[in-house]
């Protein structure tokens, strides 16, 4: 167990919707970091919070949003959802946010869309 | 930002049998990570290695920074080791924010 918490574990819905997933990082750690994992792209980095602003971003898309709140927990919200867009969804923390740090993934959260 | 390759891309191994995996990036890093993600898709930290050598129990890696490659090797292999491993090194995108680039990763299959 990484400390790492994700949920839902299992989301399905349907194009055109919007969905939030949520992520409570390791105790102490102030970095939350989004990933995605789809079976034509690998794992590619999504967005990364500290401390509860915005660091940096990657390949998100614009109908795609994420936040993270005071109590360091963070949501990525996912609209107007294509049938691309299924995939694994992970929430990553670490300490800080530098290049030394260590990341610790959480169990993932799978979404289909239909 | 770097790249990372990882080789071979599949595996099949008999249980019992020992294996190395190698990771090459194409940049210096500082840090270096491998994960294994078992057939759940549950990602879970192997190493932290940037460099010298680490074990834990059957697994073992060591990261050379200088030629900029890391090897996992998996002793006496067991059909619990199966699923893909993954390394991944740290990518500045400045505003001192570093995220992980991942290789495609090897994909093991142990058989009994």
């Amino acid at each position: 167990d990484s400390g790492v918490t994700q949920t839902p574990k299992h989301l399905i819905t349907a194009t055109g919707q919007r969905v939030t997933l949520r992520c409570s990082p390791r105790s102490g750690d102030l970095s939350v970091y989004w990933y995605q994992q789809s079976l034509d792209q690998g794992l590619q980095f999504l967005i990364h919070y500290y401390n509860g602003e915005e660091r940096a971003k990657g390949n998100i898309l614009e109908r795609f949003s994420a936040q993270q709140f005071p109590d360091l927990h963070s949501e990525l919200n996912l609209s107007s959802l294509e049938l691309g867009d299924s995939a694994l969804y992970f929430c990553a923390s670490s300490v800080g946010g530098g290049g030394t740090d260590t990341q610790y993934f959480g169990p993932g959260t799978r979404l289909t869309v239909l | 930002g770097i790249q990372v390759e990882q080789s071979p891309p599949d595996l099949i191994l008999q249980e019992g049998a020992n294996s190395t995996l190698r990771c090459n990036f194409s940049d210096s890093v500082n840090n270096l990570q491998w994960f294994h993600q078992n057939p759940w898709g549950q990602l879970i930290n192997l190493f932290y290695i940037p460099s010298g050598t680490k074990q834990n129990g059957r697994l073992s890696a060591t990261t050379v920074a200088t030629e900029r490659y890391s090897l996992l090797y998996i002793s006496s292999s067991q059909t619990t080791d199966s699923g893909v491993y993954f390394c991944a090194g740290p990518h500045s995108s400045g505003a001192g924010s570093y995220q992980l680039t991942f290789g495609k990763g090897t994909k093991l299959s142990v058989i009994p």
